[in-house]
């Protein structure tokens, strides 16, 4: 069972409000992904860090959205100022190099 | 880029007939990684399967799955289905020329298991 923890697991903001949620990867797992799970059940790829260093991340998550993940605290993503268009589950992963990714239970943002 | 097809979005099986679920992919890189996923009504997604290895089957929990890079498939199959197998599975590829790169998820297909 996988043991990476997110948190908080619901998330309610105005249109226009910042939206942070935290995850703590799997102890000694490097690598960490953020996905975001619309509600098509699609998933698409955000962001994702090599210890503190980011290796990939998509263009929108270069305008509105930023991720950290810093040394002995919880990697965190943040959207600056939510849109309606936001609203999905977002799922944090964690692996070791190269491996299987293991995921959290997610964060369900929902933007009034 | 990566693309990873699941061509059936709902299957309907009743108990303890076989089924399998399909998924092919496309992708340009040698490294690659390919996985099933299962997620279960308001849980996270759980690795159901894993494989890089051509024309290996791997087996888990009564699933099995054999990717065949000549057909570019990595199909799901269970010769008996389960009540509790009744979920959301994707298909996935990870493919990357550093071997940490971002999983490339199917549409997803939600199987359902009658009585």
């Amino acid at each position: 069972n996988s043991k990476v923890i997110q948190t908080p697991r619901y998330l309610v903001k105005g249109q226009g409000q910042k939206a942070k949620m935290r995850c703590i990867p799997e102890k000694g797992h490097p690598v960490v992904f953020w996905y975001q799970q619309n509600k098509n059940n699609e998933f698409k790829f955000l962001i994702n860090f090599q210890n503190q260093e980011v290796l990939q991340q998509i263009d929108m998550t270069e305008k509105r959205f930023s991720a950290e993940c810093p040394s002995n605290s919880p990697c965190s993503l943040e959207i600056q100022s939510s849109e309606a268009g936001d609203s999905a589950l977002y799922l944090c992963a964690s692996s070791l190099w190269g491996d299987t990714q293991y995921f959290g239970p997610g964060t369900r943002l929902l933007v009034l | 880029g990566d693309s990873v097809t699941q061509t059936e979005g709902l299957v309907t099986v009743t108990e303890g007939l076989p089924v399998k679920l399909n998924c092919t992919y496309q992708t340009t890189y040698l490294t690659i990684a390919f996985f099933w996923y299962v997620q279960y009504l308001n849980e996270a997604p759980q690795v159901l399967l894993r494989s890089s290895t051509d024309n290996k089957r791997t087996e888990h929990q009564g699933f099995h799955a054999t990717l065949h890079k000549s057909s570019s498939s990595f199909h799901l199959q269970k010769s008996s289905a389960q009540l509790s197998d009744s979920a959301l599975y994707y298909c996935a590829l990870s493919a990357s020329n550093t071997n940490t790169g971002k999983l490339t998820f199917g549409d997803g297909t939600v199987l359902t298991v009658k009585p």
